[in-house]
């Protein structure tokens, strides 16, 4: 069955880097691209970006566009989220979200249909 | 980018009621619209993709309609689990996430 399995919570310091981890399997992981996705407390989803898991090339949202890196390593099956010079604001749960694709003939559409539990960063000053 | 706008922000309702959430993009997306539920501590369920597909294994009592701009999602006769926020998400280009209906 398909399973994203991120890594664990993180408790870091403001200015310092974290990196998260999505691993996959029962699928084919070139397939299907991967979001980040953004729940800071209380609040709601937001919409980092994506990697292209058969290219490695990444597309970031306007707000996450300088201190988020993207990357995979397709031996391991996994894609990783990068943040530099966290930010107390940083705080949130990061998932990672598979990103569906349907086309048959005219009729296309995209959703996230299995999505990572989730990991919590917690940046302190 | 597009702008998702839900609404209301916020619902009240009772079990066995019938509760409609609204969800306005800033420009045209076609059906490109997908609705997803979130419990307390839980990641995001996808409930309806493409404005008014069912994912498998979604009770029937939700619906969704819509095109162009303007979408909702019907909840017929609300149970406890539906106690919830839920989102909308277009997938025209990229992707973004309404701001969220919390149904209490």
């Amino acid at each position: 069955q398909v399973q994203l399995v991120q890594s664990g919570s993180e408790l870091k310091k403001s200015g310092a880097s974290v990196k998260i981890s999505c691993k996959t399997s029962g699928y084919s992981f070139t397939r299907y691209v991967i979001n980040w996705v953004r729940q800071a407390p209380g609040q709601g989803l937001q919409w980092m970006g994506w990697i292209n898991t058969n290219t490695g090339n990444p597309t970031y949202a306007q707000d996450f566009s300088r201190r988020f890196v993207f990357s995979l390593d397709t031996s391991v099956r996994t894609v990783y989220l990068q943040i530099n010079s966290l930010r107390a604001e940083d705080t949130a749960i990061y998932y990672c979200v598979r990103d569906f694709s349907v086309i048959r003939g005219l009729f296309s559409t995209y959703y996230f249909d299995f999505w990572g539990q989730g990991t919590l960063v917690t940046v302190s000053s | 980018d597009i702008q998702m706008t839900q609404s209301p922000s916020s619902l009240s309702a009772s079990v066995g009621d019938r509760v409609t959430i609204t969800c306005r993009a800033s420009q045209n997306i076609a059906r490109y619209l997908n609705w997803y539920r979130q419990k307390p501590g839980g990641a995001p369920r996808l409930l309806i993709y493409a404005a008014s597909n069912l994912q498998s294994g979604v009770p029937s009592r939700f619906s969704g309609r819509g095109s162009g701009t303007d979408f909702t999602l019907t909840i017929n006769s609300l149970q406890l689990e539906d106690f919830a926020t839920y989102y909308c998400q277009q997938s025209y280009t990229t992707r973004t996430f309404g701001q969220g209906t919390k149904l209490e």
